[in-house]
């Protein structure tokens, strides 16, 4: 089993570009979730989705967007990427929750911005 | 609100010694209380849950967790540390009725010595 698979693995950007992650899981997860990682911080929640077609903010949303467009996709954009948004990403998802669900993680995308 | 405190941010322990990370929380409910492992480079991996069943929660790789609701503590442990356990380790408690996010404490580098 994939479980949840990250794309890419590594990027180097420019102040100012933009990208977009893509994050796919096999398990059929209705719920989805995109995390970022700095030291000292734990992992901290950009967006999230708990159905196809909708999403919602977390915790450090501005600078992001996010699109659910198939249940087992979720895309992370960043429109004019910033130093700030220097990170590791991660991606998880899981079953419908109302909080006692495990989350299953991505091995994670590593995103430099000069 | 709910939050989670890792008391500790590194700790450092021989092979085959015990291993004891802390972690304390904070709900005004009933938590679901998690344990997630990270080895470098990787995603999380779920330790062991708590959903308020037994207090005394077993999870993978010989680690097991107690809920302590009069302390309100939910510590990890390990009676014999192996190399591979060295890692970092986040406790994390479930936002109540909130789509099944996840608050993260700050994490606790584990370091093995042979």
């Amino acid at each position: 089993n994939a479980g949840v698979t990250q794309t890419p693995k590594f990027r180097v950007l420019k102040t100012g570009q933009s990208m977009t992650l893509l994050c796919a899981q096999d398990m059929n997860h209705e719920y989805m979730y995109w995390y970022r990682q700095d030291p000292g911080m734990g992992l901290r929640l950009i967006h999230y989705s708990v159905g196809e077609g909708t999403t919602a903010k977390g915790e450090v949303p501005d600078g992001y967007n996010v699109s659910r467009l198939k249940k087992q996709n979720f895309l992370l954009g960043l429109e004019s990427a910033a130093p700030s948004q220097t990170s590791v990403y991660f991606c998880a998802s899981s079953y419908p929750t109302g909080g006692n669900q495990p989350q299953h993680f991505g091995d994670g995308t590593r995103l430099s911005i000069l | 609100a709910q939050s989670v405190t890792q008391l500790d941010s590194h700790v450092s322990v021989s092979e085959g010694t015990p291993v004891l990370l802390r972690c304390n929380y904070s709900s005004s409910y009933s938590p679901s209380l998690f344990w997630y492992v990270q080895h470098p480079n990787k995603g999380l991996q779920l330790l062991l849950k708590y959903t308020s069943a037994a207090t005394l929660v077993k999870g993978i790789n010989g680690f097991e967790a107690e809920f302590k609701k009069s302390e309100t503590s939910f510590h990890l442990t390990k009676p014999s540390a192996h190399m591979s356990d060295a890692a970092e380790y986040f406790c994390v408690v479930s936002a109540y009725n909130q789509g099944g996010k996840l608050i993260f404490g700050q994490g606790t580098e584990l370091s093995v010595k042979p």
